[in-house]
């Protein structure tokens, strides 16, 4: 069984731009999160989702960031306009239906902004 | 605000030793909790989780819970070198569906 895949693993930009992040949970999982890491900080939820619906996006910071899992599988999550403090390690995780279900986390995306 | 509290080390052991990793969390609603090990620059994976008061054996390792002190361990028996990571306390919710609030991470550290 395939796991939780993430692309890019590292991306670099500058202040201001767009950056997409992707998430591919493992197939048949209904729950997706998304994590973020900023250095020196703990592992931080952004936002759950099942399906396609939004559960919960209480942790997304602003509205600079875009959340989208169209069809139930994979989402993206969109940065624009980026700004340095958005830099950090981006996790995404998948867990089967149900509540306290173990989420599996993908390998992170690194985002850079300069 | 949920808030789960780690020592962030680095814990120092001899090879062979037991190391034990404590976290505690604020939230007595929390209901599930998680143990990840994270090497550096790779995703945190699943070690053990834990739903009730008491001990719980995998292996090596035992989780142990004591939720009216709000207190969560994880005890590695016969450490070994590749066990050196960070490692991430993690407290579920208790309704609906759980996302999960992390300490920061203790360091280990395990000497040949």
């Amino acid at each position: 069984e395939a796991g939780v895949t993430q692309f890019p693993s590292h991306s670099v930009i500058e202040k201001g731009q767009t950056v997409t992040l992707r998430c591919d949970p493992i197939s048949g999982h209904d729950n997706l999160y998304w994590y973020r890491r900023v250095m020196g900080k703990e592992i931080k939820f952004l936002l759950h989702f099942v399906k396609e619906s939004k559960q919960d996006e209480s942790g997304m910071p602003n509205n600079r960031f875009l959340a989208e899992r169209t069809g139930g599988t994979y989402s993206t999550l969109k940065v624009q306009p980026a700004e340095l403090e958005d830099s950090g390690v981006y996790f995404c995780a998948s867990s089967r239906a149900g509540t306290t279900d173990t989420q599996y986390f993908g390998p992170g995306t690194r985002l850079t902004v300069l | 605000q949920k808030e789960v509290e780690q020592n962030s080390g680095p814990l120092s052991v001899p090879e062979g030793a037991i190391a034990s990793l404590n976290c505690t969390y604020s939230d007595r609603g929390s209901q599930s909790f998680f143990w990840y090990r994270q090497y550096s620059g790779k995703s945190p994976e699943l070690i053990m989780f834990i739903y009730s008061n008491g001990d719980k054996e995998d292996g090596r390792f035992t989780a142990q819970l004591n939720k009216a002190s709000q207190y969560v361990s994880l005890l590695i028996r016969d450490s070994q070198p590749s066990d050196s990571a960070t490692y991430l306390c993690a407290a579920g919710g208790n309704s609906g569906y759980s996302t999960l609030t992390f300490g920061k991470g203790t360091m280990l550290l395990v000497s040949p």
